[in-house]
């Protein structure tokens, strides 16, 4: 089964301290895995996504195959990061191949 | 770029009636998606179109239907609404039909609210 696990729905940082944000997926193969950010008031965005190994906005993710995990970081969080965050896996099987099956979310609160 | 636009913005209609939704994907874009996201979940896949094409189908109920015309822009179609129809559908594009690494970027979403 194609699957993406956030545990967290909530997750409440101070400014300054560093952030995880869980994500598990269940698949058999090689996955393709993306973080979706949702600000306030905005659309669903593109984070980052584990081919392009790339940073944005600070934030890193590293995909675990063993872990079956594609953990976001930041080590030190921003109160402009507070927002709604999507983990996401490519589908390649089934009717729902080349699309995205997504996590329920988690929403990081960054206090001052 | 104006970026995947998504009309109306809000609608509300009542039980048993049909609702039309539409996406205007980004210039040059041939892939249109359409997702599902209930209060408190995640986005949830309904359909695919590429180059006009029925390409991807997710575990909805055949009250949805969908199609993309020549300019790419799509059309999704609920018929029969019942008050679980209540969400904020999301219409993403891309350049490809997924399988080559393209990304999907996603529009601001039509509320549909069914009373």
């Amino acid at each position: 089964a194609q699957r993406v696990t956030q545990p967290e729905k909530l997750l409440s940082v101070f400014k300054g301290a560093p952030v995880e944000l869980k994500c598990n997926y269940s698949y058999s193969g090689s996955p393709e895995l993306f973080w979706y950010v949702q600000y306030s008031r905005q659309r669903l965005q593109l984070l980052l996504r584990h081919i392009s190994r790339e940073s944005i906005k600070g934030f890193t993710a590293d995909l675990n195959k063993g872990e079956t995990s594609f953990h976001l970081k930041k080590p030190f969080a921003q109160e402009e990061d507070s927002a709604m965050y999507y983990c996401a896996l490519r589908a390649r099987q089934g009717g729902s191949q080349g699309n995205l099956i997504f996590g329920k979310g988690t929403k990081l609160s960054v206090k001052p | 770029d104006a970026g995947v636009t998504q009309s109306p913005t809000h609608l509300i209609k009542t039980r048993g009636q049909q609702v039309t939704l539409r996406c205007s994907p980004i210039s040059g874009h041939k892939s249109v998606s359409w997702y599902q996201q209930v209060l408190g979940q995640g986005p949830q896949f309904i359909f695919q179109y590429y180059e006009k094409e029925e390409r991807g189908r997710g575990n909805f109920p055949d009250r949805f239907s969908a199609r993309q015309f020549p300019n790419y822009s799509s059309e999704l179609n609920v018929n029969a609404l019942l008050l679980g129809d209540s969400a904020l559908y999301l219409c993403a594009s891309s350049l490809d039909a997924g399988l080559g690494n393209q990304p999907q970027h996603f529009g601001d979403g039509t509320r549909l609210s069914i009373l």
